[in-house]
C-alpha cells in the first residue's frame, strides 16, 4: 500500500491568500484525521471524519479553516484567508475501525509557511 | 491540566543503555494508548499500542500501562543512536477514535 498521501509537501504563500491542502487516505480506511503541529503547541487534532462525515471539528481554530471529504479517497483542508500564525506542519492520518483498531497512520505532512 | 502529559526532555542515555519514557493521562475512561516515534522533519510513525494493564513487549521495546495510576511508559532496551528522536504518547480520550497527543519527549542516544 502507498500509505497516506498528502500534497503539496511544501507551501509558501502570502498572508491573505487561500491555501488548500490535500490528502488521500489508505485504501479501505474509514477514518481520516487532520492535525496541525507546531513547536509551541505540539500535535493538535483539527477535525476527523468517519465514512466521509465530519465527526468532531472542535479543534478547528476558527472560521477561516474548513475541511471536506467528498469521497472515501480524498479530503481537503482549506485556509482562507491565511495568516502568518497558520504556519505549521499539517498532517493527515487515517485509520480503520476494523482489525487495526484505532491505529492511525500518518502522511508525510505539508509544511506551510505564510509570509 | 493537559489530557496527556510528557516530560519534554531531552532525555540523554548512552548507547546500549535502557531508555525510559513516561506519560500520564487525566481521562480515567481512556482505554487505548499509543507510542509514536518522530524523527526531525518527518511524520509520526507508530511503534507500539497497548490496551491492557501490564507490559507488552515487541523486540527492544516494552510498553507498560498502569490504569490505576494513569501512567504509560515505553522502555527501549539496548538504545541505539538511531533511536534518537521525539517520542509521542497518545491516548484515545473522550470515546471514539480521537487521539490526544502529549507534547513528546526528545530522546538522545549518545555514543
Amino acid at each position: 500500500d502507498a500509505g497516506v498521501i498528502q500534497s503539496p509537501r511544501h507551501e509558501v504563500t502570502e498572508m491573505g491568500q487561500e491555501v488548500t491542502l490535500r490528502c488521500k487516505p489508505i485504501s479501505g480506511h474509514d477514518y481520516l484525521f487532520w492535525y496541525r503541529q507546531t513547536m509551541m503547541r505540539g500535535l493538535e487534532l483539527l477535525i476527523y471524519f468517519n465514512n466521509n462525515v465530519p465527526i468532531d471539528d472542535s479543534g478547528m481554530p476558527e472560521d477561516r479553516f474548513s475541511a471536506k471529504m467528498p469521497n472515501a479517497s480524498f479530503s481537503t483542508l482549506k485556509i482562507q484567508p491565511s495568516e502568518p500564525r497558520d504556519s505549521a506542519v499539517y498532517f493527515c492520518a487515517s485509520s480503520s475501525s476494523g482489525t487495526t483498531r484505532e491505529t492511525q497512520y500518518f502522511g508525510p505532512g505539508t509544511r506551510l509557511l505564510v509570509l | 491540566q493537559k489530557e496527556v502529559e510528557q516530560n519534554s526532555g531531552p532525555l540523554s542515555v548512552p548507547e546500549g543503555a535502557i531508555a525510559s519514557l513516561n506519560c500520564t493521562y487525566s481521562d480515567r475512561g481512556s482505554q487505548s494508548f499509543f507510542w509514536y516515534r518522530q524523527y526531525s522533519g518527518k511524520s509520526p510513525e507508530l511503534i507500539m499500542f497497548i490496551y491492557s494493564n501490564g507490559d507488552k513487549e515487541d523486540g527492544r521495546f516494552t510498553a507498560q500501562l498502569n490504569k490505576a495510576s494513569q501512567y504509560v511508559s515505553l522502555l527501549i532496551r539496548d538504545s541505539q543512536p538511531s533511536d534518537s528522536a521525539t517520542y509521542l504518547c497518545a491516548g484515545i480520550t473522550g470515546g471514539g477514535n480521537k487521539l490526544t497527543f502529549g507534547t513528546g519527549t526528545q530522546l538522545k542516544v549518545e555514543l
